[in-house]
């Protein structure tokens, strides 16, 4: 299947810092990349769409100013935590599909896990 | 909009026992139906998926779901779990013919499979 990587894996920053994550398809070219966040023991909670070229779309409730995406390339997203605070602390995920498949699964990065102290 | 709900939030199975993990969704229209595996400390991996034809669907390491259009379900299903099978598991959904859309999640179960 296809392939969609992220990084960091991990990363630890310092409250008030800026942290950006990297989204990637590796073998197919993505025009939409999807971000979801996962808090302990709960489901993964669309942020936002990724539009390669344009505007990201954000979910209710999504601060569209703490969370920069941009969509440079049609390999790659990336999301900004800016400001971060301990309660941005989360599992962040990232997927996308390949359009050679057509409408089938989606595939995920292997997440990243952001800790804020 | 469509929404899941996951009703088991934790499942502890012995060893060889069968597993059955309720899904079920809401959404007036046809629909793509997901589930999904997440390892511990790995990403999210497809175990199987129902676009369309015969309800009962196979997946990999011998799961299998069965689509009811009646009853808006998808339960996934394996007659012998392992030890290996511990993991959390997600069922998720998207309107068919929606263009590429995101995928809609349940809360996840988390399956712990003991010797």
């Amino acid at each position: 299947g296809a392939v969609v990587s992220q990084h960091p894996s991990w990363v630890i920053c310092k409250s008030g810092t800026s942290v950006k994550i990297e989204c990637r398809s590796l073998d197919f070219q993505a025009t939409t990349m999807f971000w979801y966040r996962q808090f302990p023991k709960q489901s993964l909670m669309l942020m936002a769409t990724s539009n390669e070229g344009s505007k990201a779309t954000y979910e209710q409730g999504v601060e569209k100013d703490k969370f920069l995406i941009n969509h440079a390339s049609l390999t790659l997203s990336t999301l900004t935590v800016t400001s971060a605070h301990p309660e941005d602390s989360s599992f962040y995920i990232c997927s996308a599909r390949d359009p050679n498949q057509g409408d089938t699964e989606a595939f995920f990065g292997q997440g990243t896990r952001l800790t804020v102290v | 909009a469509q929404s899941v709900s996951q009703h088991n939030h934790h499942v502890i199975l012995s060893e060889a026992a069968s597993l059955e993990l309720g899904c079920n969704y809401s959404y007036g229209g046809t629909v793509n139906l997901f589930w999904y595996v997440q390892y511990p400390g790995q990403h999210l991996q497809l175990l199987l998926k129902y676009f369309s034809g015969d309800p009962l669907v196979k997946g990999i390491k011998g799961f299998e779901a069965e689509f009811i259009k009646s009853k808006f379900s998808f339960n996934l299903r394996k007659p012998s779990v392992q030890w290996s099978d511990t993991a959390e598991y997600f069922c998720a959904v998207n309107a068919q013919n929606s263009g590429n859309t995101p995928l809609v999640f349940g809360k996840g179960t988390r399956l712990s499979v003991i010797a």
